[in-house]
């Protein structure tokens, strides 16, 4: 089954510090990873994804498979990447259905 | 202005009532998604449609139908059957001929439905 794990409702830090937003996932075949962002009063919208080795807005995340674990990460947090943050994944072919974990609010504070 | 328009925006609903919510795209998306969105819980899939005049049920579909007659449009149906239907709904759509594949979803601002 496929399954997705956030397991932090809430991750607060201060402005400039790092940041990891923590996500697992359980899947059988090779998933295709995601993030998605939610800023305030915006829609929902993709981050980044594993296949595409980028940073976006100074994140990072990259794919473990041998922990099956897809984490975000940022050196030094800015007030404006405070939202809520969803970890997804999808099969890799096609059209899939995307899964989403339960999501992680940031809260940067100055 | 391309994109996902979801309408109404707010609405209120007696128990007992259906209400339909609606989502239109100009994208020229073949797939299409509903989503439910509530706190703690994420965003949990409730129907989707891979092309016109086909749909297929994700994880909560009771108490929900959909329609697919056109390629830009996708209503929610929220029947009185669906226990608590109070939530913020997401529609969604892609297409496999974007530039960043068949996954990467582009969504609506929504629709917030509360039951009165």
């Amino acid at each position: 089954a496929q399954r997705v794990t956030q397991p932090e409702k809430l991750l607060s830090v201060f402005k400039g510090a790092p940041v990891e937003l923590k996500c697992n996932y359980s899947y059988s075949g090779s998933p295709e990873l995601f993030w998605y962002v939610q800023y305030s009063r915006q829609r929902l919208q993709l981050l980044l994804r594993h296949i595409s080795r980028e940073s976006i807005k100074g994140f990072t995340a990259d794919l473990n498979k041998g922990e099956t674990s897809f984490h975000l990460k940022k050196p030094f947090a800015q007030e404006e990447d405070s939202a809520m943050y969803y970890c997804a994944l999808s099969g890799n072919t096609g059209f899939q259905k995307l899964v989403f974990g339960t999501g992680t609010r940031l809260l940067v504070s100055p | 202005d391309g994109g996902i328009t979801q309408s109404p925006k707010y609405l209120f609903r007696k128990e007992g009532q259906n209400v339909t919510l609606s989502c239109e795209q100009n994208l020229n998306h073949d797939a299409m998604y509903w989503y439910r969105q509530d706190p703690g819980q994420g965003l949990r899939l409730i129907y989707y449609s891979h092309i016109v005049n086909d749909f297929q049920k994700g994880d909560i579909a009771e108490g929900y139908s959909v329609s697919r007659e056109k390629k830009e449009s996708f209503p929610l149906t929220v029947t009185s059957a669906q226990k608590n239907p109070t939530a913020f709904y997401l529609c969604a759509s892609t297409t496999p001929r974007g530039p960043l594949g068949a996954n990467v979803l582009t969504f609506g601002a929504g629709s917030r439905l509360t039951v009165l």
